[in-house]
């Protein structure tokens, strides 16, 4: 069975600054997707960026960005110029390709603190 | 945003009550889904449908809970009877391309 983890239950960054939140997954598939979800206070689940596990390119969305290493199994989230609306938990999740879509695996999440 | 409503926001009830979730997803998608997010145990797939069909409901802890959607527009989730160890935030989600799902605001229940 798949897994993912997070093993940051919290982190903070001073306003302006760069963090970084790391995401271990564990499958035997090939081809899969990985996201990362933001949610705020409002609990609101916001997808922030995916990635194909067959592109070797590092998916990037403005101040997103994610460092994927398929050999390592390793999925980390690079948020740049840290905002104080960044202040959220995230969420790494994982999803098989080419199977059902029900399937979205979710870590326990890191609370990211912003500093201003 | 997706759009997806989900009602209500926030729900107490007491237990052994009846609760309705409801799911309203205003976009076109596929595939809906049901989680439950809890302290303990975090995000939970409860069941999923495709094309309105049920494909999967594994998660769904016990026959207190049930699912149906009757039309692309519509979802529910019931549990009967309610107990206070079903307390969490429920959400309903959507497909919105590749494998991405576009979730709702949620629904805060309480079972006092």
């Amino acid at each position: 069975a798949q897994t993912v983890t997070q093993s940051q239950p919290e982190m903070s960054v001073q306003e302006a600054e760069t963090v970084t939140l790391s995401c271990t997954y564990d499958t035997s598939e090939s081809d899969y997707y990985l996201f990362w979800y933001k949610q705020p206070p409002s609990r609101q689940m916001i997808l922030v960026i995916r990635q194909e596990a067959y592109k070797q390119q590092n998916a990037t969305e403005n101040r997103f960005s994610v460092n994927f290493q398929k050999a390592a199994k390793s999925f980390s989230l690079k948020i740049s110029d840290s905002q104080l609306g960044d202040a959220a938990m995230y969420f790494c999740a994982y999803t098989n390709y080419g199977g059902s879509q029900g399937n979205l695996i979710f870590g326990k999440g890191t609370k990211l603190s912003v500093k201003p | 945003d997706a759009g997806v409503i989900q009602s209500p926001r926030h729900e107490v009830t007491e237990m052994g009550q009846e609760v309705t979730l409801r799911c309203k997803p205003i976009s076109g998608h596929d595939y809906l889904f049901w989680y439950r997010q809890t302290m303990m145990r975090g995000l939970e797939l409860l069941i999923y449908f495709n094309n309105n069909v049920p494909i999967d409901d594994s998660g769904m802890p016990e026959d207190r809970f049930s699912a149906k959607m009757p039309n692309a527009s519509f979802s529910t989730l019931k549990i009967q009877p309610s107990e206070p160890r079903d307390s969490a935030v429920y959400f309903c989600a959507i497909s919105g391309g590749p494998y991405e799902q576009y979730f709702g605001p949620g629904t805060r229940l309480t079972v006092t």
